[in-house]
C-alpha cells in the first residue's frame, strides 16, 4: 500500500533563515506530487505541483519553490522565511495517470517563523 | 478562475441532529468533486468522491453528497451527527487534466454530546 511521509512534524524558524521541508511516498511510481499550505478559514491553497522529475509548476508567487529530485521525492524550500510563511505545509500525491484520481495527504509539517 | 465556496465556516450541532453542509464551485467543464474530513491531530482524509454516475454518491461513516450539476453543487449529508464527527470538512474539485485541485476554505462542525 502506498504512503505518504513528511518532515518534521514541527519547525520553528529564525525570520531570514533557509526553509527545507521533504516530502516521500512509497508503494507508487511516478505520481503526481503537491505541496498545500492551510491556514485557519482559508483551506488550503495550492503552492506547487509536480507531474514528474525536474517538472515544477507554481500556483502562487511566493517566497517558497519546490523542487522534485526523485520519482517520489518533493521539496518545498526556501532561501530566507518571512514571518507571513508560517503555516501548515501539507504534501499530497495522486496517481500520475490522466483520469479523475484521489490526492491523499501527509501529516503536515507545522511551521512557526519568528 | 476556479474557486469553491463553502458557506459556513463553523456549525454546531447536536448529537442525532441532522448535517448538511454547503459546497458550491465556479467551473463550467467536467469536474470530479470530494470531501475530505480532517479529525483533530489527524490526516485529511476522503470522506467521498464523485466522478461521474450515480449523482448522489456514499462514502465513510454514514455520509453522502449529492452532486447538482445545474447548481454547481456538492453538498455533503449525514442523517444523524454523532460526537465522533467533530472534524473540519473540506469540499475539493478536480479539474481540467486532473492535475489541479482546489479547496473550499473549510466548515469547522462542533457535535456536543
Amino acid at each position: 500500500s502506498q504512503t505518504i511521509h513528511q518532515w518534521p512534524a514541527t519547525l520553528v524558524q529564525p525570520v531570514g533563515s533557509p526553509l527545507s521541508l521533504e516530502c516521500t511516498v512509497e508503494g507508487t511510481s511516478n505520481p503526481n506530487l503537491y505541496w498545500y499550505r492551510q491556514a485557519a478559514g482559508r483551506g488550503l491553497q495550492l503552492l506547487f505541483y509536480s507531474v514528474g522529475i525536474g517538472q515544477i509548476s507554481s500556483e502562487v508567487p511566493q517566497n517558497l519553490s519546490a523542487s522534485r529530485p526523485q520519482d517520489r521525492q518533493f521539496i518545498l524550500s526556501s532561501k530566507k522565511l518571512l514571518l507571513s510563511d508560517s503555516g501548515f505545509y501539507l504534501c499530497a500525491w495522486r496517481a500520475g495517470l490522466a483520469s479523475p484520481q484521489t490526492q491523499y495527504f501527509g501529516p503536515g509539517t507545522r511551521l512557526l517563523v519568528l | 478562475a476556479q474557486s469553491v465556496s463553502q458557506h459556513n465556516h463553523h456549525v454546531i450541532l447536536s448529537e442525532a441532529a441532522s448535517l448538511e453542509l454547503g459546497c458550491n464551485y465556479s467551473y463550467g467543464g467536467t469536474v470530479n468533486l470530494f470531501w475530505y474530513v480532517q479529525y483533530p491531530g489527524q490526516h485529511l482524509q476522503l470522506l467521498l468522491k464523485y466522478f461521474s454516475g450515480d449523482p448522489l454518491v456514499k462514502g465513510i461513516k454514514g455520509f453522502e453528497a449529492e452532486f447538482i450539476k445545474s447548481k454547481f453543487s456538492f453538498n455533503l449529508r449525514k442523517p444523524s451527527v454523532q460526537w465522533s464527527d467533530t472534524a473540519e470538512y473540506f469540499c475539493a474539485v478536480n479539474v481540467g487534466n486532473f492535475n489541479k485541485f482546489y479547496f473550499g476554505s473549510g466548515t469547522k462542525l462542533n457535535v456536543k454530546p
